[in-house]
């Protein structure tokens, strides 16, 4: 049964605290998306690459998140230093390389800073 | 830019009634359109698509038909259950390289017994 597997499920961690996200997508995909999710903001992108280059990461504040695809298998999403405000629930998600086909999500890594 | 206009929430029904959540696209290029579910603490899962107009999706019992001439992809369920409780999203993806796929807001429902 082939899916977006997250890590950690759950974060957390001080303001000013240094986190790492970690996505591995599903075999033979080759887009992945960073979304955020909470209740003000609902859903917003914050990056996402195609073959592990990175086509767009305008929704992301590039002072204190980063994201990389070291290899085909592995999506980091890191924020350094975090702040109380990235409290949130992030999500990857990954898609195949046909084309206008759906993403497939992870079950999410809800992240508190305190 | 490409967008997704959702019906603004929450929806309440009773079980058994219908269900219908508005949902409206930017006509740019030729997008696919999917329905995504979201139940407590889970993540988004894929509920039906339509990649092409006149296209129908369902699963579940849910319906929605790619409206081409209303730029419309309207999701409805005849009889809703109490287990249809959640948030749904309507999203887009673009053709073409950039393929970036656009939520709407989403849509909670709560069906009552």
């Amino acid at each position: 049964d082939a899916r977006v597997t997250q890590t950690p499920r759950h974060k957390v961690t001080e303001m000013g605290q240094e986190v790492t996200m970690r996505c591995q997508p599903i075999l033979g995909h080759n887009t992945v998306f960073w979304y955020r999710q909470t209740m003000m903001q609902g859903l917003e992108l914050l990056a996402y690459f195609r073959n592990r280059a990175p086509l767009d990461d305008s929704g992301m504040p590039k002072d204190r998140f980063s994201a990389e695809m070291p290899d085909a298998t592995l999506a980091t999403l890191k924020i350094q230093p975090s702040e109380p405000r990235d409290s949130a629930v992030y999500f990857c998600a990954s898609g195949p390389p046909a084309e206008n086909t759906e993403a497939f999500f992870g079950q999410g890594t809800r992240l508190t800073v305190v | 830019g490409d967008s997704v206009t959702q019906m603004e929430g929450p929806v309440t029904l009773s079980e058994e009634a219908f269900l219908t959540i508005n949902c409206t696209y930017t006509a740019t290029g030729y997008p696919s359109l999917f329905w995504y579910v979201q139940y407590p603490g889970e993540g988004l899962q894929l509920l039906l698509k339509a990649t092409k107009a006149d296209d129908k999706g369902s699963n579940k019992g849910f319906e929605a038909t790619y409206r081409k001439e209303t730029t419309s992809f309207h999701l409805e369920k005849g009889s809703v259950q109490v287990s249809d409780s959640a948030v749904y999203f309507c999203a887009r993806v673009s053709s073409g390289s950039a393929r970036q796929l656009t939520f709407g807001s989403g849509t909670q429902l709560t069906v009552l017994p």
